[in-house]
């Protein structure tokens, strides 16, 4: 069964510091999102993203988020000077369909992010 | 602005006993709905949707739920529960005219004991 896969399981960075998470989608999908959960609080949307571009985006998803599809292949999500409190399992997802359609979101196994 | 709410932080039950877990959004639109699993250290897994026709949907590993559109809820149960089945729930919707931004509830923790 297809995959999305992401990349690394788990991150620790300096407070400050940028980090990348980087996520490959299934590959005919066109629908990319990313979610986060901090530990002991619910799922939350960060932001999805079609043709090149963010679809919508979450308050959380400040000026310090970006997002990119570099290479039609990977699906990014980079946090330019981390703070403390962006310490959380971030998810990525895909989906074939606007709505989902019949399939319904695939999610990835989670990059685990300790800001220290 | 959609919400969802469940009822239900933590629920602990023994072996073979049943399940069923609250779920009630608010939406003024049409919507789909969910219900994810997330096992201890692993992602989320789809459970059971609903996106149209029979309101009663069944899904994996024996779980099913109801879409009663009247009271916008969208209740998970399970007959019999095992040790296996001790996870996080979490129940999710999406409006249908969304990019399909999935709104999540709290989770309910679920342990079964043996």
């Amino acid at each position: 069964e297809p995959e999305v896969t992401q990349t690394p399981s788990h991150q620790v960075t300096q407070m400050g510091q940028e980090v990348i998470l980087r996520c490959v989608p299934i590959s005919n999908h066109l629908y990319f999102y990313w979610y986060r959960q901090i530990l002991g609080q619910k799922v939350e949307f960060l932001v999805s993203f079609y043709n090149n571009e963010i679809s919508e985006k979450s308050e959380i998803f400040d000026d310090q988020f970006s997002v990119e599809r570099p290479d039609g292949s990977n699906f990014t999500l980079k946090i330019r000077s981390t703070k403390l409190e962006d310490s959380a399992m971030y998810f990525c997802a895909s989906t074939p369909l606007r709505g989902q359609g019949a399939y319904g979101y695939t999610f990835g196994s989670g990059t685990r992010l300790t800001v220290v | 602005a959609q919400s969802v709410s469940q009822h239900n932080h933590h629920v602990i039950l023994s072996e073979a006993a049943s399940l069923e877990l609250g779920c009630n959004y608010s939406y003024g639109g049409t919507v789909n709905l969910f219900w994810y699993v997330q096992y201890p250290g692993q992602h989320l897994q789809l459970l059971l949707k609903y996106f149209s026709g029979d309101p009663l949907v069944k899904g994996i590993k024996g779980f099913e739920a109801e879409f009663i559109k009247s009271k916008f809820s969208f209740n998970l149960r399970k007959p019999s529960v095992q040790w296996s089945d001790t996870a996080e729930y979490f129940c999710a919707v999406t409006a249908t005219d969304s990019w399909g931004k999935l709104q999540f509830g709290a989770g309910t923790q679920v342990v079964v004991t043996p």
